[in-house]
């Protein structure tokens, strides 16, 4: 079992609509978790991160943390096709090393 | 988010020769630096953690002998494949983190061509 799985995608919106991205994780000691984007050819870029339950909003994205069901998801009001990227998922093991899902690929249809 | 730079963005070399990566954090101390390699449609792979002042500490599989990192200051962390295959032709990545936090920051990455 692989210790962070996303759904490799792609996953496709339309301009304008909301765009689910989850995650789930297997160390239940984890405590850190990171979004991160990453455009083709480029080098992924941390879009947002969350240590406690709950939601955490930063303008466009929410990040939601659930620990008991060891999810982490992401949501992107407003969708634009320049959001169409790879979100990868990311988690803290016991030291300081991340844990990175395969990513989710984003399609937003103008 | 922070900076971190890295240098050069491309670089393409012929096998049997050595190739040196740098990565630098230019707005905070990066007690640690980390070395990812991603092949194309892959996802990243953790190749090595670079503490400053200390060995680094190799993935299962990297060969340390291979790649050479050396994390000389807080703000430096070099990454030298030796003796260059074609193989070892893909996109390097490294990243920083800041001392005081657990959130990571890559460089724009250098993808090596050995030919």
């Amino acid at each position: 079992q692989k210790e962070v799985e996303q759904n490799s995608g792609p996953l496709s919106v339309p301009e304008g609509a909301i765009a689910s991205l989850n995650c789930t994780y297997s160390d239940r000691g984890s405590q850190s978790f990171f979004w991160y984007r990453q455009y083709s050819g480029k080098s992924p870029e941390l879009i947002m991160f969350i240590y406690s339950n709950g939601d955490k909003e930063d303008g466009r994205f929410t990040a939601q943390l659930n620990k008991a069901s060891q999810y982490v998801s992401l949501l992107i009001r407003d969708s634009q096709p320049s959001d169409s990227a790879t979100y990868l998922c990311a988690v803290n093991s016991s030291s300081y090393k991340l844990i990175f899902g395969s990513g989710t690929r984003l399609l937003v249809r103008p | 988010g922070a900076v971190v730079s890295q240098h050069p963005s491309w670089v393409i070399c012929k096998s049997g020769t050595s190739v040196k990566i740098e990565c630098r954090s230019l707005d905070f101390q990066a007690t640690t630096m980390f070395w990812y390699r991603q092949f194309p449609k892959q996802s990243l792979m953790l190749m090595a953690t670079s503490n400053e002042g200390s060995k680094a500490t190799y993935e299962q599989g990297v060969e340390k002998d291979k790649f050479l990192i050396n994390h000389a200051s807080l703000t430096l962390s070099t990454l030298t494949v030796t003796s260059a295959h074609p193989e070892d032709s893909s996109f390097y990545i490294c990243s920083s983190r800041d001392s005081y936090s657990y959130e990571q920051y890559f460089g724009p990455g250098t993808r090596l061509t050995v030919t």
